[in-house]
């Protein structure tokens, strides 16, 4: 199926610890994206990458570093955890300029 | 911040068209007036976008008025399936930039 696809689902763990959440597009889109929905459902721009190159970072602690391998894959890892970091996080995937199409999210819980 | 408007809640019966109204007062010449919807638990889902020029899909319509300052939603038959978070957003096209989702509207669909 061709979708924009995030793992893990689930991830729960404790403070302090480093983790990481894949996103991969096989739609051959140009720019990739992640989102923050917060517990009242505000859903924010993290970043943006186009053609693997950043061109996005809103206001996000340093603790934050996506990576883009390749042009199908954006992945977020997040150190030094911190329970504010507990939301849902939302990949999503466009051609340049195009509609967004956003993965199933990944629900992080940081204890 | 969103430069949109929506109310925070409807109910609409099932079967019924579900009207779903957004203030974009603001809104520039380029930009276009984007709707996507987010059921529990899900990644947004892209339903319908225009211009000027009032827009049909398979999903929905969109009316949006000569000022272009707002645009009504219209599901034609809700199901209960359409119950979710409907979000109105303006952005430029051929943007590589983020979009800026607000608040939405939840629309409860009820037997």
């Amino acid at each position: 199926d061709t979708a924009v696809s995030q793992t893990p689902k689930y991830l729960v763990t404790q403070m302090g610890n480093d983790k990481s959440i894949k996103c991969e597009q096989n739609l051959g889109h140009d720019t990739m994206y992640w989102y923050k929905q917060d517990s009242k459902k505000f859903l924010k721009i993290m970043f943006s990458y186009n053609n693997k190159e950043l061109i996005i970072n809103e206001t996000v602690p340093n603790r934050f570093s996506p990576k883009s391998p390749d042009k199908a894959h954006l992945n977020l890892h997040i150190n030094s955890l911190e329970l504010g970091d507990s939301a849902v996080y939302f990949c999503a995937s466009s051609p340049l300029g195009g509609l967004e199409f956003f993965g199933p999210g990944t629900r992080l819980t940081v204890l | 911040d969103a430069k949109t408007t929506q109310p925070p809640s409807m109910d609409c019966a099932e079967g019924r068209a579900a009207n779903l109204p957004c203030n974009h007062s603001t809104i520039s010449g380029n930009e276009y007036v984007y709707w996507y919807r987010q059921i529990h638990s899900q990644g947004p889902q892209y339903i319908i976008h225009g211009l000027k020029n009032n827009e049909t899909n398979e999903m929905a319509s969109l009316i949006i008025t000569e000022d272009r300052k707002s645009s009504t939603l219209i599901l034609p038959h809700a199901t209960l399936r359409d119950t979710a978070v409907y979000y109105c957003i303006v952005s430029p096209p051929y943007n590589t930039d983020k979009l800026i989702f607000g608040t939405g509207t939840r629309l409860q669909v009820f037997p």
